[in-house]
């Protein structure tokens, strides 16, 4: 079946523009995680849906990230006013309920502000 | 704070021989442990994961780890390695069961293999 997809795959912006970066998980999973990977990290943990619970957004660094999910499904990244160090790629997964089920990882948006 | 320690960044092996890519953990219990491996352009794909009993796990692809909790490691082992397996490898944490899905990564390792 269809895996969690991402889009767009890359994004080229100017710093200070807003960007909205796009989930789609893979159908009936009711969890879905944001990460980010910025160049020779780990993965870096950024917000938590899961069913209708409200999200854990501790990993955002900022308050100019924001993120939602739409419907119990896909969910948009959204970062505004951007900086160059938000130049990374970010990752969604998504798992058939929280906690330690499997996660299943999308490609990635890479990410590069000017 | 919980940390993730993949001490090599690169690793250069020949096809058929042995791989083993190092993962050490600071943890006060027993952690979720978990490898993953990145292809170039693909998402992440658990390899395989460790959360309680035996020490040793299979995985796919040939794959096996051994949880050492004298020695705070979670190492990766294959016995002989293909071409197909020049990948990025990341080990993670999950910290705990209130916060398991916030899995905590390492720096990952890059395996190149020779032919």
């Amino acid at each position: 079946g269809a895996g969690v997809s991402q889009s767009p795959s890359n994004k080229v912006t100017e710093k200070g523009k807003d960007v909205e970066l796009r989930c789609d998980p893979i159908s009936g999973h009711t969890a879905l995680y944001w990460y980010r990977q910025s160049l020779g990290q780990g993965l870096e943990f950024l917000i938590y849906f899961q069913g209708n619970s409200a999200p854990d957004k501790s990993g955002l660094p900022s308050d100019r990230f924001s993120a939602e999910r739409t419907g119990g499904s896909v969910s948009t990244l959204t970062i505004q006013r951007t900086q160059q160090e938000d130049s990374a790629v970010y990752l969604c997964a998504s798992s058939l309920g929280g906690g330690l089920k499997t996660q299943y990882f999308g490609p990635g948006t890479r990410l590069l502000v000017l | 704070a919980q940390s993730v320690t993949q001490p090599d960044i690169h690793i250069t092996v020949s096809e058929g021989a042995s791989l083993e890519l190092r993962c050490n953990y600071s943890y006060g219990a027993t952690p979720y442990l978990f490898w993953y491996v990145q292809s170039p352009g693909q998402g992440l794909q658990l390899l395989l994961k460790y959360f309680s009993g035996d020490t040793l796990v299979q995985g796919i692809k040939g794959f096996e780890a051994e949880f050492k909790r004298s020695q705070s490691s979670f190492n990766l082992r294959k016995p002989s390695v293909h071409w197909s397996d020049a990948a990025e490898y990341f080990c993670a944490v999950g910290p705990s069961m209130d916060s398991s899905y916030k899995l905590i990564f390492g720096s990952g390792t890059r395996l190149l293999v020779r032919p």
